[in-house]
């Protein structure tokens, strides 16, 4: 199976711009997705294929993808942001594959 | 409204066979758009696919669990289960249900719940 490569911990300056980023061969071939889990709760979907932001998604929440490398962009990022951003992707031979996480502090 | 929520005991013992059962609002089960899944999360660590069943039947199992996993749709319920034989203290977890397009994008989950495996 496929691995995706994330920076286990960021931080970003209230209100600044931060990127978390994904790393893996399968993005050449995937869209990636993005959630955001606080502690104690479920996963939610923040950016799907790539770039779409679901339903009640903050437009401060943005996705990009170039070659082996996906990034969830915050632009102007609030203290209610602050949280663990999984990237995940489907997966040859398996339904998805997730990333390792990214814990964000902002500061 | 989809909604899923998860239910089973909190603590199994090692060696027993943990059952998990997910039921779902607001949407079929027998939709042909959706694969119903099962996730975990160890303790501080990252999401993990358990494995997932679509209406028409077919599974996938995570090769890792594979041959102690059995994951089954109740349409009469509007539900599905997870049953994983000869736990260890590896399988404690935080156990979510999710509903799957395509199959790797989650909208929705439920809220968890958590097994210990413990004597």
């Amino acid at each position: 199976s496929s691995e995706l490569t994330q920076d286990p911990a960021v931080s970003v300056a209230l209100g600044q711009t931060v990127r978390i980023t994904c790393q893996g061969d399968i993005l050449r071939t995937y869209y990636p997705n993005w959630y955001q889990q606080k502690p104690g709760r479920a996963p939610i979907l923040v950016i799907f294929r790539n770039y779409n932001r679901p339903s009640g998604i903050p437009d401060r929440f943005s996705g990009s993808s170039s070659g082996t490398t996906a990034s969830l962009t915050i632009t102007g990022a609030q203290a209610e942001d602050e949280a663990t951003y999984y990237c995940s992707s489907r997966d040859i031979g398996a339904p998805v594959v997730f990333g390792g996480g990214t814990k964000l502090t902002v500061l | 409204q989809v909604q899923l929520q998860e239910s089973g005991p909190g603590l199994v013992k090692p060696s027993q066979t943990l059952s998990l059962t997910c039921a779902v609002s607001g949407t079929s089960i027998n939709s042909a758009d959706y694969y119903w899944t099962w996730i975990r999360q160890q303790p501080g660590k990252a999401l993990e696919l358990i494995g997932n069943i679509h209406y028409s039947g077919k599974t996938f199992y995570h090769p890792s669990l594979k041959s102690r996993l059995t994951i089954s749709l109740d349409t009469s319920k509007n539900q599905f289960s997870l049953k994983l034989t000869s736990v260890t203290a590896a399988d404690t977890a935080m156990y979510f249900c999710a509903r799957g397009a395509g199959p790797d994008r989650f909208a929705y989950w439920g809220p968890g719940t958590l097994v210990t495996v413990s004597s």
